[in-house]
């Protein structure tokens, strides 16, 4: 199994604020990675795909980049909507998901 | 519009079999070139993914849960089904469904889940 280490596993910032959440690779998994957010009790929702592609109607100030091992989901100016808990997953054969990154509200 | 609902017992006894389905409206789960995912989680942690069925029939599982795990279509009620063997209190999750792209595309469309408890 490919593992996903993701940092910070909680963070607290104010909004307007810049964001960004790592996604680290076990091994080299090409672009096969995917952001997804999810709020109490719902299910996740797909932000990224492909690393760094923009889901269908997800706001522009969501965006992704990395190849390889490496990661980075970036919200750039953060709305009331955004304070939820995000993770990564990679899909190079199997799919694992990273542990999460809580984003709350300072 | 795609849609996708979980179904099944919300209580399992230890030992016994989890059977849940996911039926899908707005699109064939035999065409398209989609797969279909399960994915749970467990009470106050993260994500699982437990594995996918191609249109094909073809199956991928995780490899944690591969010796338990059965995923079937049933294209005459355009249902995917899970089944999860030999079941114990560790299994206790919110079980999701989604529609999966392939590898590069995500998980586009999940369903709502359901919530399984293994206790006697």
């Amino acid at each position: 199994d490919i593992q996903m280490t993701q940092s910070p596993s909680s963070l607290s910032a104010s909004v307007g604020d810049k964001v960004t959440i790592t996604c680290r690779a076990g091994q080299n998994i090409g672009t096969f990675l995917s952001w997804y957010q999810q709020k109490p009790g719902k299910a996740p929702k797909l932000l990224i795909f492909a690393a760094s592609s923009l889901q269908s109607e997800v706001p522009s100030r969501f965006s992704g980049s990395g190849s390889g091992t490496d990661f980075t989901l970036t919200i750039s100016s953060l709305q009331p909507e955004d304070f939820a808990t995000y993770y990564c997953q990679q899909s190079h054969g199997s799919h694992t998901f990273g542990q999460g990154t809580k984003l709350d509200i300072k | 519009q795609v849609h996708l609902q979980e179904s099944g017992p919300g209580l399992v006894k230890p030992s016994q079999t989890l059977s849940l389905t996911c039926s899908v409206s707005g699109a064939s789960i035999s065409s398209g070139g989609y797969y279909w995912s399960w994915i749970r989680q467990l009470p106050g942690k993260g994500l699982q993914w437990i594995g996918f069925i191609y249109n094909s029939g073809d199956t991928y599982y995780n490899p944690s849960l591969q010796s338990r795990v059965t995923i079937l279509l049933d294209t005459s009620k355009n249902q995917v089904s899970l089944k999860l063997s030999s079941v114990t209190a560790a299994d206790t999750a919110v079980y999701y469904c989604a529609r999966d792209l392939g590898p590069d595309y995500g998980m586009d469309v999940w369903g709502q889940g359901t919530t399984v408890t293994v206790s006697s």
